[in-house]
């Protein structure tokens, strides 16, 4: 079947603007997680949606960072008025529970210039 | 003190050779481990879950110890398709949910 996907696969973007980064978990994964990775560091937890209830919000670096699931399905992570230091890869990963494997998208690359 | 602490390396060794990554880990109250494997430029993939009690998996053989929070990766018969970055992932002690990922080990398998 199909794996987690992500759009786009990159994006360059100037100082100032917004972006939206798109997730499509796997079919009946009820969890998702979204990550940041900078250039040769590990992966920084953003924020983790299950099911219907809150999400967590903890890892979200700033206010001009937010996330968006409806239910089960797409998710989204928006970035307002992005800054250099946003520049990254951004990693969604989805999974049946939280004891089970995450399974990643290949991530979205964000370069702020 | 960072949350996992591992070697960033490169370990560079022949094929066929043994090698064994270690990981220390700073929430007493983890309770799930992983080790996770990075290849350049893409995303991380589940190499394989630690249990308690250690276990192995083919080549690969994982151990934990809670005492010392203390996790290793001994990979046997290296081969070239064994280059890549191992992340070391213990979970949050107070959310199962949320798992800490290491900045890697980076190993290189020659001819």
């Amino acid at each position: 079947g199909a794996g987690v996907s992500q759009s786009p696969s990159n994006k360059v973007t100037e100082k100032g603007k917004d972006v939206e980064l798109r997730c499509d978990p796997i079919s009946g994964h009820t969890a998702l997680y979204w990550y940041r990775q900078r250039l040769g560091q590990g992966l920084e937890f953003l924020i983790y949606f299950q099911g219907n209830s809150a999400p967590d919000k903890s890892g979200l670096p700033s206010d001009r960072f937010s996330a968006e699931r409806t239910g089960e399905s797409v998710s989204t992570l928006t970035i307002q008025r992005t800054q250099q230091e946003d520049s990254a890869v951004y990693l969604c990963a989805s999974t049946v529970g939280p004891a089970y494997e995450q399974y990643f998208g290949p991530g979205t690359r964000l370069t702020v210039t | 003190r960072k949350e996992v602490e591992q070697d960033p390396g490169p370990f560079n060794v022949p094929e066929g050779a043994t090698v064994a990554f270690n990981c220390t880990y700073s929430n007493s109250a983890s309770q799930s481990f992983f080790w996770y494997r990075q290849d350049c430029r893409k995303e991380p993939k589940l190499l394989m879950s630690v249990y308690s009690s250690g276990n192995e998996d083919g080549r690969f053989t994982a151990q934990l110890n809670r005492a010392s929070q203390y996790i290793s990766l001994l990979i046997r018969d290296s081969k070239l398709s064994d280059s890549a970055t191992y992340l070391c992932v213990p979970n949050a002690g107070d959310s199962s949910y949320k798992l800490i990922f290491g900045s890697g080990t980076r190993l290189l398998v020659r001819p």
